[in-house]
């Protein structure tokens, strides 16, 4: 089945400067790509996404990339701000699978300082 | 329009019982998913329904099953509870493909 690993597990980033959470799937056929973003006691909230036909997504200070040869996707997140502080995950799911059925890796604390 | 809806917010149950959770997905959405998030494994996928029907099914044991209704609201039940089994349950709707949107969660402690 399919495997996604994250990197890093922990990220700490003083305010204005940029992070970026990278993640690498093992399922050639995985073809969505979300990221979610989890505030400590809260429900995960969908930031941004990608599909396989598309390389690159921009949402103001969020940007996802992909690289399907390379099956490794990032999260880039710019001008940091006090409330980025929270876990990412990144998640892949394919088509021919289930809706909802969503392979998540393990998470990114990140933590930004003032 | 309502977000996902679950209930309880939170659970004390004694090993051995059993236990049922509930999602009410978001309007129009057809397929639920159900996840454990613990802080040692992360989010897991348990199973997913649609049209109240289970499609796809994790690597739980039995003793986690699920079923959905008519009106798309779906529960979650485990039997014999066990000490690690505490976690947050979630639910998430979905009415597209990988477009999962979450609910609260149930936390569940097992004593």
């Amino acid at each position: 089945g399919e495997n996604v690993e994250q990197h890093p597990s922990t990220l700490s980033v003083q305010e204005g400067d940029s992070a970026v959470i990278k993640c690498t799937y093992s399922d050639s056929a995985s073809n969505y790509f979300p990221w979610y973003k989890q505030e400590l006691g809260k429900r995960p909230q969908l930031i941004i996404d990608i599909r396989s036909n598309v390389g690159e997504k921009k949402d103001q200070r969020i940007a996802v990339t992909l690289n399907k040869t390379a099956k490794h996707f990032s999260l880039h997140i710019t001008e940091t701000q006090p409330e980025d502080s929270a876990v990412y995950f990144c998640a892949a799911s394919k088509k021919t699978d289930s809706w909802g059925k969503l392979q998540f890796g393990a998470g990114t604390q990140v933590v930004v300082t003032p | 329009k309502a977000g996902v809806t679950q209930t309880p917010r939170y659970l004390i149950k004694t090993r051995g019982q059993q236990v049922t959770l509930s999602c009410s997905p978001i309007s129009g959405h057809r397929s639920v998913s159900w996840y454990q998030q613990t802080p040692g494994q992360g989010l897991q996928f348990l199973f997913e329904y649609f049209s109240e029907t289970q499609r796809n099914k994790g690597n739980f044991p039995g003793r986690f099953s699920g079923r959905q209704f008519s009106n798309s609201r779906s529960e979650m039940n485990v039997s014999t509870l066990e000490l690690g089994d505490s976690a947050l349950y979630l639910c998430a709707s979905s009415l597209t493909v990988g477009e999962a949107f979450f609910g609260q969660g149930t936390r569940l402690t097992v004593v």
